[in-house]
């Protein structure tokens, strides 16, 4: 089945460090890709996404690749600020024949920044 | 705008009682999930509804576990009775249409504490 595979973490970074987060997915049809991030005390929302292979998703300095032939979607920063620490989450979207489209997450990455 | 509420935030109860939360999604969204997070994991759908039908509900404890949304826009989501792995957060979240390419809105979840 459809699965999202994540770097265990937690992350800590110092502040203006360089950050990936790994991602890497299982899916049979041709899903899209979302990076979801939770803030202390807020619910999820959307990071970025990118619906077909070699699409870049971008937002906020973040960027992810859609890597087909290496099923992954990595999560990158050039230069993190305190104000990134959260929860990041990798999911797909799976809108393939049959499928309902249903959003698939993975287990999350808590990233901590340190000033 | 307004977000998608959820009410209430917190609630602990005892394993074998009921419990019962509830969802405004944003106005105007045909589509309402319901997500389970258990603490270390990420969000899994538990149903999702298209206006006031059923969508996907595969992985819905069904003997425990009901939702309804009546008249397509608001929804609970019930427990009875509850057992000790139900303790997680649960997630509402809305989308316009459909998860496939879309984004979804989440409100910030009940948290459940089963002892």
């Amino acid at each position: 089945g459809n699965s999202v595979t994540q770097m265990e973490g937690p992350v800590t970074l110092s502040e203006e460090a360089f950050l990936t987060i790994n991602c890497t997915y299982t899916a049979t049809g041709y899903p899209s890709l979302f990076w979801y991030v939770q803030y202390p005390g807020e619910g999820l929302q959307l990071l970025l996404k990118a619906t077909k292979a070699d699409d870049k998703g971008s937002n906020k300095g973040f960027e992810a690749t859609y890597r087909k032939e290496t099923t992954s979607f990595h999560l990158e920063k050039g230069s993190v600020q305190v104000s990134d620490s959260a929860v990041y989450f990798c999911a797909l979207s799976d809108h393939g024949s049959g499928n309902t489209g249903k959003l698939i997450f993975g287990q999350g990455t808590t990233l901590q920044v340190k000033p | 705008e307004a977000g998608v509420a959820q009410s209430p935030r917190y609630k602990i109860i005892e394993k074998r009682q009921s419990v019962a939360f509830w969802c405004n999604p944003i106005s105007g969204h045909a589509t309402l999930y319901w997500y389970q997070q258990i603490l270390g994991q990420g969000p899994k759908l538990l149903i999702q509804f298209q206006n006031n039908g059923v969508v996907d509900d595969s992985q819905l404890p069904k003997d425990r576990f009901s939702a309804e949304r009546l008249k397509g826009v608001d929804s609970t989501l019930k427990i009875q009775p509850a057992k000790l792995e139900d303790s997680a957060v649960y997630l509402c979240a809305s989308s316009l249409r459909g998860p496939t390419n879309e984004k979804l809105f989440f409100g910030s979840g009940t948290q459940l504490s089963v002892l």
